[in-house]
C-alpha cells in the first residue's frame, strides 16, 4: 500500500461547483497532515492544515479521520483560480514531508 | 523579505556531465531540505540539511548525489555523471530554527530547477 494515496484525477467542474477530494494513508504514526497546491511547473505552496476536529478556511474545508487514515478536502463555489493540482501531505516527525501524486482539479466557464 | 531563492530555473545536461543545483533559504531560515519530483509523481524526500551539517539524507540516492550547506553561500545540490532518469524537477524548501513548542516546522518551497538530461 503506498504512503499516501490519492485520486489522480481530474476533476472537472463547472465555476460554483462544490467538489471533495480525499486522501488515505498507510503510516498510522504521522503527526501533522495539510493540503497543498501545486500549480502547472510551480511550487507546492500550503492550502491548509488538517486537524480531526476540522478547520475551515474561507470557501475550504479540511477534515481528518485518524481511525480511518483518511482526509478529505471539500471547495466550495469553485472558482477558476483554483484550478491547479491539490496534494495531500503527511509529516512524521518535524520535517520530512510524505507527498501524495496529486488530485488534478480544473474548473470549468 | 525574498522568499527561497533556486537557480538555475531550467537547466539542461548531457549524459555524463556534472550537475549543480543552488538553493539560497529565506532569511532568517537555518534548515534547508531538497525534493525531487519526477513527472507525474509526487514530491520526494532527499536531504535535510542545516549550516554545515547533513542531517538526514534518507532519500538521497546512494551514487552520485551529494549535498552542501556551507557556512556562507547557498545549499548546492550536484549530481554527476547524470542519467536520463535524473530529468525532474529540483525544488529546495527552507524552515527557521525549530520552534520547540511545535511538533512541525512549516517548510517554505523554492520555485524550483527543472533538469533535463539529454
Amino acid at each position: 500500500r503506498k504512503e499516501v494515496e490519492q485520486d489522480p484525477g481530474p476533476f472537472n467542474v463547472p465555476e460554483g461547483a462544490t467538489v471533495a477530494f480525499n486522501c488515505t494513508y498507510s503510516n498510522s504514526a504521522s503527526q501533522s497532515f495539510f493540503w497543498y497546491r501545486q500549480d502547472c511547473r510551480k511550487e507546492p505552496k500550503l492550502l491548509m492544515s488538517v486537524y480531526s476536529s476540522g478547520n475551515e478556511d474561507g470557501r475550504f474545508t479540511a477534515q481528518l479521520n485518524r481511525a480511518s487514515q483518511y482526509i478529505s478536502l471539500l471547495i466550495r463555489d469553485s472558482k477558476l483560480s483554483d484550478s491547479a493540482t491539490y496534494l495531500c501531505v503527511l509529516a512524521s516527525g518535524s520535517y520530512q514531508l510524505t507527498f501524495g501524486k496529486g488530485t488534478k482539479l480544473s474548473v470549468i466557464p | 523579505n525574498a522568499g527561497v531563492m533556486q537557480n538555475p530555473r531550467h537547466l539542461v545536461r548531457r549524459r555524463g556531465q556534472e550537475a549543480r543545483l543552488r538553493c539560497s533559504p529565506m532569511k532568517g531560515h537555518s534548515h534547508v531540505y531538497w525534493y525531487r519530483q519526477l513527472p507525474e509523481e509526487g514530491l520526494k524526500f532527499m536531504v535535510y540539511l542545516q549550516k554545515e551539517n547533513i542531517i538526514d539524507e534518507s532519500g538521497m540516492p546512494k551514487e552520485r548525489f551529494s549535498a552542501e550547506f556551507p557556512k556562507e553561500g547557498p545549499s548546492i545540490l550536484r549530481i554527476q555523471q547524470v542519467v536520463r532518469g535524473d530529468s525532474a524537477a529540483y525544488f529546495c524548501a527552507s524552515s527557521p530554527p525549530r520552534d520547540r513548542g511545535s511538533s512541525y516546522n512549516e517548510q517554505f518551497f523554492g520555485p524550483g530547477t527543472r533538469l533535463t538530461v539529454l
